[in-house]
């Protein structure tokens, strides 16, 4: 059973500190690595995605991959209250079908 | 604007009852979209893998029979849970890609089923 394992938290940081949200996998095979937000009763949403090893930034947002560890991060820099949610790791299947396999999320908790 | 439309947003039935949702490709064509469950406070799983004009592939564990998907276009999938439990009540997620196996994958709004 390919698996996605996360801290379910919650995290707790005070507003304009670092977020720091973990993940590893056990499929080496796995090529694609997303992060999802989700807010409470709603989808998930596509923060980012990294296919390559090292640091990739997106605004106050870098995703980490280091496929030897098969471990992933996600960083939240300035961190705000509305980015209080559940932050979602995903695989890509390496059978390469387009499947996802879903972490069981880490809840994240912004204080004022 | 959203790119995958799910409808509806939330039912309730009685036990016994079966109930449809329907997923939406809106500005692309989707070969393949997917299904997924979630329970509260639990991520989602991956319940089956919608083909567009054949027969869809289900996850270990989920009943076929029970959980009806059809995949008639390249637009609309639609998943039917027959003869609904309480258990059966979640949250249900459709995804889609939007080209091939590598194009952003983007999730429809969800459907609420509450069984009672």
């Amino acid at each position: 059973q390919k698996e996605v394992e996360q801290n379910s938290g919650p995290l707790s940081v005070p507003e304009g500190a670092i977020a720091s949200l973990n993940c590893t996998y056990s499929d080496r095979g796995s090529q694609s690595f997303f992060w999802y937000r989700q807010y409470s009763g709603k989808s998930p949403e596509l923060i980012m995605f990294i296919y390559s090893n090292g640091d990739k930034e997106d605004g106050r947002f870098t995703a980490q991959l280091n496929k030897a560890s098969q471990y992933v991060s996600l960083l939240i820099r300035d961190s705000q209250p509305s980015d209080s949610a559940t932050y979602l790791c995903a695989a890509g299947s390496s059978s390469n079908t387009g499947k996802l396999i879903f972490g069981q999320g880490t809840t994240l908790q912004v204080k004022p | 604007g959203a790119v995958v439309s799910q409808h509806p947003s939330r039912v309730i039935c009685k036990s016994g009852t079966s109930v449809k949702i329907e997923c939406r490709s809106l500005d692309f064509q989707a070969t393949t979209m997917f299904w997924y469950r979630q329970f509260p406070k639990q991520s989602l799983m991956l319940m089956a893998t919608s083909n567009e004009g054949s027969k869809a592939t289900y996850e270990q564990g989920v009943e076929k029979d029970k959980f009806l998907i059809n995949h008639a276009s390249l637009t609309l999938s639609t998943l039917t849970v027959t003869s609904a439990h309480p258990e059966d009540s979640s949250f249900y997620i459709c995804s889609a890609r939007s080209s091939g196996v590598t194009g952003e994958l983007f999730f429809g709004e969800g459907s609420r089923l509450t069984v009672l």
